[in-house]
């Protein structure tokens, strides 16, 4: 079945800069990649998703990158602000079962 | 708007005892109905989902059931709470598969 590997457990990046959490996943069925965040102690909050018809989608701060021949997606949020610290998390998921195979989260902490 | 709301807030519970835990959406009519669960700290796995009412599929196997006795509500239960069934249960409902999953706030179980 699916495996869904984050690659960065925590990352820490200065108030502005950029940060990139990257994801690859195993099954080349997989079509639908969300992402989502979580804030310490609370439920989980959509972020950004990519099909696989697509390589890259924007929304505003946030880019989601999709490189179906590595198997990779990763989330590149741009001009970090303190209200991004957050967990998030990377799934992947064949569209055709109703399952989203989840990563283990990147913890991401904005410096001053 | 659409609401979510999960009962209880949290339970202590010993090992051996039924559990029951509750899920509502509001302001949606047949939507799709999704349990996870998250170990303290760790990723999430996706337990059941439900397309429609009355019919729910396993994910992974925990000695957890669920059911889905109204359009609007999703339970799950055991009838023998396990030491490794303590964490975080989510609910979440999406208006069709690959699309935004909206989450609950989640029950944290204790089980002793």
């Amino acid at each position: 079945g699916e495996k869904v590997e984050q690659h960065e457990s925590t990352l820490s990046v200065r108030e502005g800069d950029s940060a990139v959490i990257n994801c690859t996943y195993t099954d080349t069925a997989s079509s639908y990649f969300p992402w989502y965040k979580q804030e310490a102690g609370k439920s989980l909050h959509f972020v950004i998703d990519i099909r696989s018809n697509v390589d890259r989608k924007q929304s505003q701060r946030l880019i989601v990158l999709l490189d179906k021949k590595a198997k990779r997606f990763s989330l590149h949020i741009t001009a970090t602000q303190p209200e991004d610290s957050a967990i998030y998390f990377c799934a992947a998921s064949p569209d055709s079962n109703y399952q989203l195979i989840w990563g283990s989260g990147t913890k991401l902490i904005i410096k001053p | 708007a659409q609401t979510i709301h999960q009962w209880p807030v949290a339970e202590i519970k010993a090992v051996g005892s039924p559990l029951s835990l509750g899920c509502t959406i509001k302001g949606k009519s047949s939507p799709n109905l999704y349990w996870y669960w998250q170990a303290t700290g760790g990723t999430l796995q996706q337990l059941f989902y439900s397309i429609t009412v009355g019919q729910v599929e396993s994910v992974v196997q925990l000695n957890l059931s669920a059911s889905r006795p109204k359009d609007d509500q999703f339970i799950l239960s055991t009838e023998k709470l396990l030491l490794s069934h303590s964490g975080f249960y989510l609910c979440a409902w999406s208006l069709d598969w690959g699309n935004e999953q909206y989450f609950g706030p989640g029950t944290r179980l204790t089980v002793l």
